[in-house]
């Protein structure tokens, strides 16, 4: 079982620059769930999908921000243009329409310089 | 915001019981108990849950107080690789509505030879 895969694992950019984080969810999840994670704020809950569907984005701090889920495979979290604090660890997580387990990817690390 | 309060931190020795309390005066009827963990570095990871009765897995059990207003992770045998950040997070189930974990600050647990 692959687990949730996140890529890239690891990104250093400049302020300024375009930033795709991308996620694959475990096969036959329908719920898809973006957190980030600073020491000051914690866990935080940006965006999460429901059959591709975005069902609550409240969480997604400003319009710099944008998430897609294209198809049940698939989703991308979009920083456009980056600043330096958006530095931060971008978690990726899914679960099954009755699972009450919600799994995370290893998370990726962006760093805005 | 989260609707739990839990310790910053807390020590166990090795290979003694880890007792991690929760306090969630505010849960509602329908809302489940939540544990998950985070070691350093890792996406959280799953522990277990529970709605008013005992559970018991693999990895730890969950008392729950009659009232429910609180509850208590037990890991029975403590080791330093359960050292990590635990999460009591309350929500309803998945298969009730589709919502996502709330996390708060958690307890950092760390286990010492």
């Amino acid at each position: 079982d692959a687990g949730v895969i996140q890529s890239p694992r690891h990104e250093v950019t400049e302020m300024g620059q375009e930033v795709t984080l991308r996620c694959k969810p475990i096969s036959g999840h329908d719920y898809l769930f973006w957190y980030r994670q600073t020491m000051m704020r914690g866990l935080e809950l940006l965006i999460y999908f429901n059959n591709n569907v975005p069902i609550d984005d409240s969480g997604m701090p400003e319009d710099r921000f944008s998430a897609k889920m294209p198809n049940a495979s698939f989703s991308t979290l979009k920083i456009q243009p980056s600043e330096p604090r958006d530095s931060a660890v971008y978690f990726c997580a899914s679960s099954r329409p009755s699972g009450n387990t919600i799994y995370f990817g290893e998370g990726s690390w962006l760093t805005v310089v | 915001d989260a609707k739990t309060t839990q310790p910053t931190s807390m020590d166990c020795a090795e290979g003694r019981a880890a007792n991690l309390p929760c306090n969630h005066s505010t849960i509602s009827g329908n809302e489940y108990v939540y544990w998950y963990r985070q070691i350093h570095s890792q996406g959280p990871q799953y522990i277990i849950h529970g709605l008013k009765n005992n559970e018991t897995n693999e990895m730890a059990s969950l008392i729950i107080t009659e009232d429910r207003k609180s509850s208590t992770l037990i890991l029975p045998h403590a080791t330093l690789r359960d050292t990590a950040v635990y999460y009591c997070i309350v929500r309803v189930a998945a298969h009730q509505a589709g919502t996502a974990l709330i996390f708060g600050k958690g307890t950092t647990l760390s286990v010492s030879s």
